[in-house]
């Protein structure tokens, strides 16, 4: 596996403002999703992180309150925009390996919470 | 698009006894199956996983099957431990170059010493 890093690991943030993810993996990938857990809730894929292009989202998703870069093949950014209560929730960063034989392993996560 | 269900949401068990999850899944293409577990606070770990042309995988104490023509996975963890105490999620994914999972709700199960 990798090692897969987020930051911050955790913020509290006032609503109507925007929070900025990173992601960092330790060797390159091709593939980096972003996922949103909300509070005892199950896993929800918000887009896949494209390098070099726009991202992917999925329904119910839009840029304009995710924007996503992907600069290259290790990093990636979520930001979160002009938040609300409801935005509170665990952002976690994943990404496939095994060339072929492809696992998905999750990053550190980012827990955020909406005042 | 791909929709998974999963049971029980809840499930405890004495120490030592045998613990048993199950998924359904409804989109025919997807062929790859992961199991993560989830402690509290900390992110989800791929524990097993098993692809379509596969009907059982085993590593030590735990194991995952697959039903395909009746669309439903299950995995089974043996002699459990209090440290087996954790949210499960099933997951399938067609695996079309992407690995876009879908996920169940997640199973709590606590193992009572």
């Amino acid at each position: 596996s990798a090692v897969i890093s987020q930051k911050p690991s955790r913020d509290i943030c006032q609503r109507g403002t925007s929070l900025t993810i990173q992601c960092q993996v330790d060797s390159q990938v091709t593939m980096m999703f972003w996922y949103r857990q909300q509070p005892g809730q199950s896993l929800t894929l918000i887009a896949t992180a494209n390098q070099g292009s726009e991202a992917t989202y999925e329904s119910g998703f839009v840029i304009d309150k995710f924007p996503i870069s992907r600069p290259n093949l290790t990093f990636s950014t979520l930001t979160v925009s002009n938040m609300s209560p409801e935005d509170s929730s665990i952002y976690l960063c994943s990404v496939t390996i095994g060339g072929g034989n492809e696992k998905l392993f999750f990053g550190s996560g980012t827990q955020l919470s909406v005042l | 698009g791909e929709n998974v269900e999963q049971h029980p949401s809840t499930l405890s068990v004495q120490e030592g006894d045998s613990a048993v999850i199950k998924c359904t899944y409804s989109d025919s293409a997807s062929n790859y199956f992961p199991w993560y577990k989830q402690e509290l606070g900390k992110r989800p770990q791929l524990i097993i996983d098993i692809r379509s042309n596969v009907g059982e995988k085993k590593d030590q104490r735990i194991a995952v099957t697959l039903n395909k023509t009746a669309k439903h996975f299950s995995l089974h963890i043996t002699e459990t431990q209090p440290e087996d105490s954790a949210v499960y999620f099933c997951a399938a994914s067609t695996g079309a170059g992407s690995y876009q999972l879908t996920f169940g709700k997640g199973t709590k199960l606590s193992v009572i010493p």
